[in-house]
């Protein structure tokens, strides 16, 4: 099955820099990639996702880029704002798995 | 578009005793999945649900069931509860096919005393 590995578990960063989550997956044939954001007693929320046709995505202050080569991909996050602290998951979905495998979160943190 | 709901959505037990956990999902959605949060281990999969049948399954004990109504409404049970299964368990829907995005409810947090 897809295995995914997130990194850094924890980002710490101040306001107005930029973060940077990266996430490998294991199966070359994923080809749906989803970035989740929970926020702190709140439920995870789909930020932004890229398939597997498209090398870079972006919305506003956030983006993400896909390498399938090297079986990678990575959500930028510019300008930060304290809002933007939360967990952040990335996940990558086989075709007929019917469910995405997530990545372990990433704790961002941006102080003011 | 409702959201998707969970109930209850807190819950205290004591070690030993049995928990149903209820989720209904998105209005046309017929995959439901289930997921355990623990603080440091991220979204641990459990089971998904497609019109009624569980399609897919994670590595949990068979404490851990459950079952999808011809709505679409899920439940899942937990039995014989241990101190470890304290954790936030969330379920998500989606329109059943690879490659869509799921979405959440708010989760039932479950503490195990």
């Amino acid at each position: 099955g897809e295995n995914v590995e997130q990194h850094p578990s924890t980002l710490s960063v101040q306001e107005g820099d930029s973060a940077v989550i990266k996430c490998t997956y294991s199966d070359s044939a994923s080809n749906y990639f989803p970035w989740y954001k929970q926020e702190l007693g709140k439920r995870p929320q789909l930020i932004i996702d890229i398939r597997s046709n498209v090398g870079e995505k972006k919305d506003q202050r956030i983006a993400v880029t896909l390498n399938k080569t090297a079986k990678h991909f990575s959500l930028h996050i510019t300008e930060t704002q304290p809002e933007d602290s939360a967990v952040y998951f990335c996940a990558a979905s086989i075709p007929g798995s019917y469910i995405p495998t997530f990545g372990r979160g990433t704790s961002l943190i941006v102080h003011p | 578009k409702a959201g998707v709901t969970q109930t209850p959505r807190y819950l205290i037990k004591t070690r030993g005793q049995q928990v149903t956990l209820s989720c209904s999902p998105i209005s046309g959605h017929r995959s439901v999945s289930w997921y355990q949060q623990t603080p440091g281990q991220g979204l641990q999969f459990l089971f998904e649900y497609f019109s009624e049948t569980q399609r897919n399954k994670g590595n949990f004990p068979g404490r851990f069931s459950g079952r999808q109504f011809s709505n679409s409404r899920s439940e899942m049970n937990v039995s014989t509860l241990e101190l470890g299964d304290s954790a936030l368990y969330l379920c998500a829907s989606s329109n059943g096919q690879g490659g869509y995005e799921q979405y959440f409810g708010p989760g039932t947090r479950l503490t195990v005393t």
